[in-house]
């Protein structure tokens, strides 16, 4: 059974902040992983997509992915109360190009 | 990345009635899959719609339940049977281009059953 673990939170940190969202997957063979925010009410929006080791930095975001460890976090900068989301850790899942989904974790930015 | 646009967006059903949700792309994709998404849970795969055959169904999920239709590379179905209040959440329909490349969600469909 592959699995997405994340820690469901609430994560709450100040406007400002820097937040570090945290991912763990069983499934050695994923190539794929990605991160989607999802507003309450909404359906969930991508926010990166990562590949290979290493970081990788879009605007006030940045995947960092270690495969060897099975680990894959998001660092939001600068963080602002409309990041204020749940975040989806998200792992491709075979040959049919789905992906596995964590639970999600929700991120609380203080004004 | 895709337009995509899922119909109804909301709607309150009966139970023991049937629904079905219309999923239209702008672009033809390769990949495209249906998700159900439980009040306060993450996202569960139901099925791939495969164009031209038959919808493969994750564990769990069966095809009496949850039909599915994909006619062309663009549109795709997913009718709920016989609704149940536990299958109120929200069905989302994703797409991908090619596999291994980025999924993208619809609006969602929210659906309560009473």
């Amino acid at each position: 059974q592959k699995e997405v673990e994340q820690n469901s939170g609430p994560l709450s940190v100040p406007e400002g902040a820097i937040a570090s969202l945290n991912c763990t997957y069983s499934d050695r063979g994923s190539q794929s992983f990605f991160w989607y925010r999802q507003y309450s009410g909404k359906s969930p929006e991508l926010i990166m997509s990562i590949y290979s080791n290493g970081d990788k930095e879009d605007g006030r975001f940045t995947a960092q992915l270690n495969k060897a460890s099975q680990y894959v976090s998001l660092l939001i900068r600068d963080s602002q109360p409309s990041d204020s989301a749940t975040y989806l850790c998200a792992v491709n899942a075979g040959s049919q190009g789905n992906l596995i989904f964590g639970k999600g974790t929700k991120l609380s930015v203080k004004p | 990345s895709a337009v995509i646009s899922q119909k109804p967006s909301r709607d309150i059903c009966q139970r023991g009635t049937s629904l079905t949700i219309q999923c239209q792309v702008d672009s033809q994709v390769t990949m495209m899959f249906w998700y159900r998404q439980q009040p306060g849970q993450s996202l569960t795969l139901i099925a791939t719609a495969n164009q031209g055959s038959e919808a493969t169904y994750e564990s769990g999920f069966v095809i009496d339940k949850f039909p599915i239709s994909r006619p062309n590379l663009t549109f795709s179905t997913l009718t709920v049977s016989n609704m149940s209040p536990e299958d109120s959440s929200i069905y989302l329909c994703s797409v991908a281009p090619a596999i291994g490349n980025t999924i993208y969600f619809g609006e969602g469909s929210w659906l309560t059953v009473v």
